[in-house]
Parts: C-alpha cells; sequence; structure tokens
C-alpha cells in the first residue's frame, strides 16, 4: 500500500508571495491532518479535513487555508508569506470515521514539503 | 490547556546503551491518548506506539518499553541495548477523547547514538 505523498518536496518562496502544497493520503483514508515544523516552535497542528470539511483547526492566521476533495487529495495554502512561515510542513492522513471520538487513530504521516520563504 | 513536556533536548549514547526518554503530559480530561513517534534524519514521522488513558500497563516491543504512570503524568521510553539506527528526534505527543486528531507534541529529543 502507498504511503502519503507530498508534493513538491522543496520550495523557495519570496515575501509576499503564495503557495499551495499538496497532500495525497493513504488509499482508504479520509482524514488528512496537516503540520508545520519549525526549530523553535516544533511541531504544531495547522488543521484537519474530513469528508472535504474542516474538522479541527490550530492556532494559526488566517493566511493558512486549506481543502480537501472528494478523492481525500488535501491542499493547504499560504498567502502573503513571511519569513517566519519557513518550516517543513507535514501532512498526515488516519482511518479516522465521522461517528463518534477518533483522536486514537494512528497519523500516518508523508515525508513533508521543506518550504524556504526569502 | 494541554500540553507535552520533553525536557531532555539531546541525548548522547553509546552503542549497547539503554536510555530513557522522559516525557511528561498535562490536561484535565480523563480521556486521552498518548503516542511516541520517531522521526529519523529523512524527515518522516514514524509511529511507535500508542497508549490511551485507561491502560496503565507497561509495554515491550523487542527493544523498546513504555512505562505509562498515570500517578505522575508520565509516559517514558525506554530502548534497551541501543544502536546507531535508533539515532532519530522521538516525539511525545497526545491527543483528547473527541472527534478529530489534532496531535500536541512535545519539542522533541534528539538521540545519538555513536558505534
Amino acid at each position: 500500500k502507498a504511503g502519503v505523498t507530498q508534493t513538491p518536496r522543496y520550495l523557495i518562496k519570496t515575501r509576499g508571495q503564495q503557495v499551495t502544497l499538496s497532500c495525497s493520503p493513504i488509499s482508504g483514508h479520509r482524514s488528512v491532518s496537516w503540520y508545520q515544523q519549525t526549530p523553535g516552535q516544533g511541531l504544531q497542528f495547522l488543521f484537519e479535513y474530513f469528508s472535504e470539511t474542516q474538522r479541527n483547526k490550530g492556532n494559526f492566521p488566517g493566511r493558512f487555508s486549506g481543502r480537501q476533495f472528494s478523492n481525500s487529495r488535501s491542499e493547504m495554502n499560504v498567502s502573503t508569506l513571511e519569513l517566519g512561515d519557513s518550516a517543513l510542513y507535514l501532512c498526515a492522513s488516519s482511518l479516522a470515521q465521522s461517528a463518534g471520538a477518533s483522536s486514537y487513530n494512528e497519523q500516518f504521516f508523508g515525508p513533508g514539503t521543506r518550504l524556504t520563504v526569502l | 490547556a494541554q500540553k507535552v513536556t520533553q525536557a531532555q533536548t539531546e541525548i548522547s549514547v553509546v552503542e549497547k546503551e539503554d536510555v530513557t526518554l522522559d516525557c511528561v503530559y498535562e490536561t484535565r480530561d480523563t480521556t486521552y491518548y498518548l503516542f511516541w513517534y520517531k522521526q529519523p534524519p529523512s524527515g518522516e514521522l514514524v509511529f511507535l506506539i500508542r497508549r490511551n488513558s485507561f491502560d496503565e500497563q507497561n509495554e515491550i516491543s523487542g527493544r523498546y518499553s513504555w512505562n505509562f504512570q498515570k500517578s505522575t503524568s508520565s509516559f517514558n521510553f525506554t530502548i534497551t541495548a541501543s544502536q546507531v539506527v535508533d539515532s532519530a528526534v522521538y516525539f511525545c505527543a497526545l491527543t483528547l477523547n473527541q472527534a478529530g486528531t489534532a496531535l500536541i507534541f512535545g519539542k522533541g529529543t534528539t538521540l545519538s547514538v555513536s558505534s
């Protein structure tokens, strides 16, 4: 079974630009979560999508947005890039279901997209 | 508020030494889940173990073992007879009993095992 894939793997942008990152979950997984990893703040939850709906959101500004398509693939968008947005962006998918609690589900992570903002 | 603390930023050991990575968590919820993940130099987080708040049994998997103690809010991870391949960043994480899968991570412990 193929794992979580993320494209592109590396990206260089300049301040003020916008960027879109893509994530393809493991086949059959309907939940996709995004995390930002920086040396200073560590791993921080951005948001989670389930069945094309945002189910949870972390404490990030509105410049960070995402969406999920009917095939469960997800994209994350960052507008008006700032230097502090330079980070490794990780996507994770899980078998989380719609009904009841699903936070116990193991999340499978992709290799990440390394974004550098100049 | 929920929080995970990994006080050890970096640990260096020599092969075959045993090493324990500490994890202390904070939550007022009675139902929660704890995880350990490994991040090798390649960057991809690898799931190691999950434990729910009602199961305080310790677990052993090969050279890995985990000690969960609710009384001290700790979920420590021990590697026995460490190997060079164990070199990685290890993260402890917490999630609450809710719909959704938001993980709250500790800052991680970088383990370096030399030969």
